[in-house]
């Protein structure tokens, strides 16, 4: 069975420096998907951004970037130039082509943006 | 995208009642998905939620304690059936869509439940 890690419960980083969260993960399949979603206190979880397995260029969207370690089975999310709304749960999430849409979640990271 | 709205927001009920949580999207989606999610944790997925069909639950979720209606392509709703207090927790609905990024889930806003 597929399994996703985030071994940082909590992340803190000085406001417009960059932070990296990590994400390992564990499958036998070829081709998936992974996910980065941001849960704001606020609860509202929504995607940040998403890679293709078989795509081996680096997903980006704007201040977000993912480094993808295939091989490692390591999906990390980097956030540059951090704001104070960053501050949020983060999950990674890993689909499998044929799961019938389910996510496998990790347990999170809190990452606090200090001023 | 897909906009999704859940109601209630929040609630607090007495142990030995239920509560129906309403998830209503604003366009026709196949999938629909329940989760629970504790204060601070990650999301336990509850069911899948496919219309015309019966729900399927995960492991350790049983239909008589969280039954689960889809009757159009718009709607389901949640039922969390004789309450104890280990049901307190956020509740959310989520439905798979495609944006110009590709497919991924749409979550709805979250129903915070205290069972007193």
């Amino acid at each position: 069975a597929q399994t996703v890690t985030q071994s940082q419960p909590e992340m803190s980083v000085q406001e417009a420096e960059t932070v990296t969260l990590s994400c390992t993960y564990d499958t036998s399949e070829s081709d998936y998907y992974l996910f980065w979603y941001k849960q704001p206190p606020s609860r509202q979880m929504i995607l940040v951004i998403r890679q293709e397995a078989y795509k081996q260029q680096n997903a980006t969207e704007n201040r977000f970037s993912v480094n993808f370690q295939k091989a490692a089975k390591s999906f990390s999310l980097k956030i540059s130039d951090s704001q104070l709304g960053d501050a949020a749960m983060y999950f990674c999430a890993y689909r499998g082509m044929d799961s019938n849409y389910q996510l496998i979640w990790g347990a999170g990271t809190k990452l606090i943006i200090k001023p | 995208s897909a906009v999704i709205s859940q109601k209630p927001s929040r609630d607090i009920c007495q142990r030995g009642t239920s509560l129906t949580i309403q998830c209503q999207v604003d366009s026709q989606v196949t999938m629909m998905f329940w989760y629970r999610q504790q204060p601070g944790q990650s999301l336990t997925l509850i069911a899948t939620a496919n219309q015309g069909s019966e729900a399927t639950y995960e492991s350790g979720f049983v239909i008589d304690k969280f039954p689960i209606s889809r009757p159009n392509l718009t709607f389901s709703t949640l039922t969390v059936s004789n309450m104890s207090p280990e049901d307190s927790s956020i509740y959310l609905c989520s439905v798979e869509g495609t944006d110009l990024r590709g497919e991924t889930q749409y979550f709805g806003p979250g129903t915070r439940l205290l069972v007193l």
